[in-house]
């Protein structure tokens, strides 16, 4: 039974680049989370998805993020003309469909390690 | 809004020993959940334990155990008989019940925790 899967585990870009950060849910999950880590913090909360749907986005820079999960395939954070400062670890979770209950455990993947140049 | 304190930037225990790593929590949600992680030097974030506000016993799994005290709105970990395996950061989190935004979890600074030989 594999446990979330993220790609790349590590990215480097340029100024200016974009990254792409993919992550597939445990089989099972509909429910998508993107946090991100930045060095000798904790993580913290950026968007959650469900399929074809944004549910809330608050943790989410206005500008040059974007995420999705579509119908099929896995779920993508986009960062468009990446700064310096966007280097951190970004980690996705998953969770089973629920009525929202707090039990609902989020699993994690490894996580994809940016650094911008 | 929630909020988790962890009041303990770092720790260290003898190998074999019992250690407690402190979190309290505020939150305006009349049901909530209560999680750890560990974050080996590996950088992955492993599910340790979860206890649920209206749970009557504290939650137990293996060497973890959560002593939870409502009232004073605390989730310490209890690590037992502690292993060189158990030095990490880790990171105490909770999330609410309400629909939306409260599935997000948030997350304390984290404690790292060094176990010696």
């Amino acid at each position: 039974n594999a446990g979330v899967m993220q790609n790349p585990r590590h990215l480097v870009r340029r100024r200016g680049q974009e990254a792409r950060l993919r992550c597939s849910p445990m089989k099972g999950h509909s429910h998508v989370y993107w946090y991100r880590q930045l060095p000798e913090e904790g993580l913290k909360f950026m968007v959650y998805l469900q399929k074809e749907n944004i549910i809330d986005e608050s943790g989410m820079p206005k500008e040059r993020f974007s995420a999705e999960f579509p119908k099929e395939g896995p779920s993508i954070l986009r960062i468009q003309q990446v700064v310096r400062g966007d280097s951190a670890a970004y980690f996705c979770a998953s969770s089973p469909p629920s009525g929202g209950r707090s039990t609902d455990t989020q699993y994690f993947g490894p996580g994809t390690r940016l650094t911008v140049l | 809004a929630q909020k988790i304190t962890q009041t303990q930037p770092g720790m260290f225990v003898q190998e074999k020993e019992a250690v407690t790593l402190d979190c309290t929590y505020d939150t305006s949600d009349p049901s909530y959940g209560l999680f750890w992680y560990k974050q080996p030097s590996s950088g992955e974030m492993i599910f340790l334990i979860y206890q649920g506000s209206y749970d009557q016993q504290n939650a137990t799994e293996g060497r973890y155990s959560l002593n939870f005290q409502k009232a004073r709105k605390s989730a310490n970990l209890v690590i037992s008989a502690s292993q060189l395996g158990d030095s990490a950061m880790y990171f105490c989190a909770m999330r609410g019940t309400s629909s939306g935004s409260a599935r997000q979890l948030t997350f304390g600074s984290g404690t790292q925790l060094t176990v010696l030989p």
